[in-house]
């Protein structure tokens, strides 16, 4: 079976420090994944999602990076945070290909707050 | 342009039904997904709905009107365990998903 592990689950950074959040997914090959951000009282937010090895689409300009370095993995990074970044984000995967039907499964989620 | 919306936060009692509603407006549509969320949790999928009509899994329903732009999620036997927030997305022309905001259901014995 499929299984996800982002981490880490909390993290409390500086203004001005670096981000790195990790994502890997088992059992499956190929698979499309995604970085959200969900603030507090409005909707899933896409920030990143990648296709492949390499290829990242970014859907909201900002301070923060994706890369896919191998098939299974996904991090989000950023060279200096901002008080705006505190949110919790999430990784989720679904299966290659494009279907209406491809359900995305997440991570557990990682809390990020900035001070 | 697109737009989707539920509810903010409801509130229903253990033991009774309570019906989640979901409006969306897009120029494209290729379905309609329920998600369940737990506080600081992640979102769980629930159903999928890509044509008009009912579908069914054990106490949990949703239900999809293509031509209405209309979508409601159905909870019968509520337990206190289905406190969460139940998250709305549909499947745009170009297969990104657009979310709502998620209703925050609220179970009181």
């Amino acid at each position: 079976s499929q299984t996800i592990h982002q981490w880490p689950a909390t993290l409390v950074q500086p203004v001005g420090s670096p981000l790195s959040l990790e994502c890997t997914v088992e059992g499956t090959s190929n698979p499309n994944l995604y970085w959200y951000r969900q603030a507090a009282g409005r909707g899933l937010q896409l920030l990143f999602y990648s296709v492949g090895i390499g290829q990242i689409s970014s859907e909201v300009p900002q301070n923060l990076s994706a890369s896919r370095p191998q098939d299974r993995q996904f991090i989000l990074s950023s060279k200096k945070l901002l008080l705006s970044d505190s949110g919790f984000y999430l990784c989720a995967w679904s299966a290659t290909g494009i279907s209406g039907a491809n359900v995305l499964t997440f991570g557990a989620g990682s809390r990020l707050t900035v001070l | 342009g697109q737009n989707i919306d539920q509810p903010t936060e409801m509130t229903a009692t253990e033991g009774a039904i309570v019906q989640i509603n979901c409006t969306y407006q897009t120029s494209g549509f290729n379905g309609l997904f329920w998600y369940q969320q737990h506080a600081g949790e992640a979102p769980t999928f629930l159903s999928y709905n890509v044509l008009d009509g009912l579908e069914e899994k054990g106490r949990f329903s949703s239900f999809l009107s293509r031509s209405k732009g209309y979508s409601y999620l159905l909870l019968k036997e509520l337990q206190m365990k289905d406190s969460a927030s139940y998250l709305c997305a549909f499947i745009d022309s170009n297969y990104q998903l657009i979310w709502g905001a998620g209703t925050k259901l609220i179970i009181k014995p």
